[in-house]
């Protein structure tokens, strides 16, 4: 069946540190492939997203890059700020716009 | 556009009793979902639906029932509360680019 794997938080780092949330899919087909960032006490807004492999999605200094060979979707940003601080996830979809999501990545970073 | 809204935004209720959800997208959207999210997890979709007049279940349906007499409205009803339902409920619905939009979400406690 479909699933997401994501890396295990909490992570945390310091403001203009480099970000990775490492992202890992089981899908069969061709999924598009989703971030979404979660802040506190808010619902669920997209950062960014890819359809087809060797896209990348890119949103506000994140990016991500859809890697079939591997089928990853890890997500990076060159310098992170603590209005970055917040959860993210990773998501698939692969019919009828059902998401599948990962457990979610918690990011927090200090000043 | 308002987007998605959902009500209550917070409620507790006791093991037995029965509520309702309300879900509302002023979008057009023909596909809605209701979502749950555990802590530390990532959501889980519990019913879907791809127009008025037409619902399916997700991954975990078991003790809710849903609705769809119009496109705006997708209510997720629940009949007799148990502890395990204690979670946070997010309703989504889907634009024609595959983009989900969700709602702030829904903050039940079952005691």
């Amino acid at each position: 069946g479909n699933s997401v794997t994501q890396m295990e938080g909490p992570v945390t780092l310091s403001e203009e540190a480099f970000l990775t949330i490492n992202c890992t899919y089981t899908a069969t087909g061709y999924p598009s492939l989703f971030w979404y960032v979660q802040y506190p006490g808010e619902g669920l807004q997209l950062l960014l997203k890819a359809t087809k492999a060797d896209d990348k999605g890119s949103n506000k200094g994140f990016e991500a890059t859809y890697r079939k060979e591997t089928t990853s979707f890890h997500l990076e940003k060159g310098s992170v700020q603590v209005s970055d601080s917040a959860v993210y996830f990773c998501a698939l979809s692969n019919q009828g716009g059902k998401l599948i999501f990962g457990q979610g990545t918690e990011l927090s970073v200090k000043p | 556009n308002a987007g998605v809204t959902q009500t209550p935004k917070f409620r507790i209720l006791k093991i037995g009793q029965s509520m309702t959800l309300q879900c509302t997208q002023d979008m057009n959207h023909n596909y809605m979902y209701w979502y749950r999210q555990d802590p530390g997890m990532g959501l889980k979709l519990i019913y879907y639906s791809v127009g008025a007049g037409i619902t399916d279940k997700g991954e975990v349906p078991n003790g809710y029932n849903v609705s769809r007499s119009t496109t705006e409205d997708f209510p997720l009803r629940l009949e007799l509360a148990a502890p395990s339902q204690t979670s946070v409920y997010f309703c989504a619905s889907i634009d024609r680019y595959g983009e989900q939009f969700f709602g702030p979400g829904t903050r039940l406690t079952v005691l």
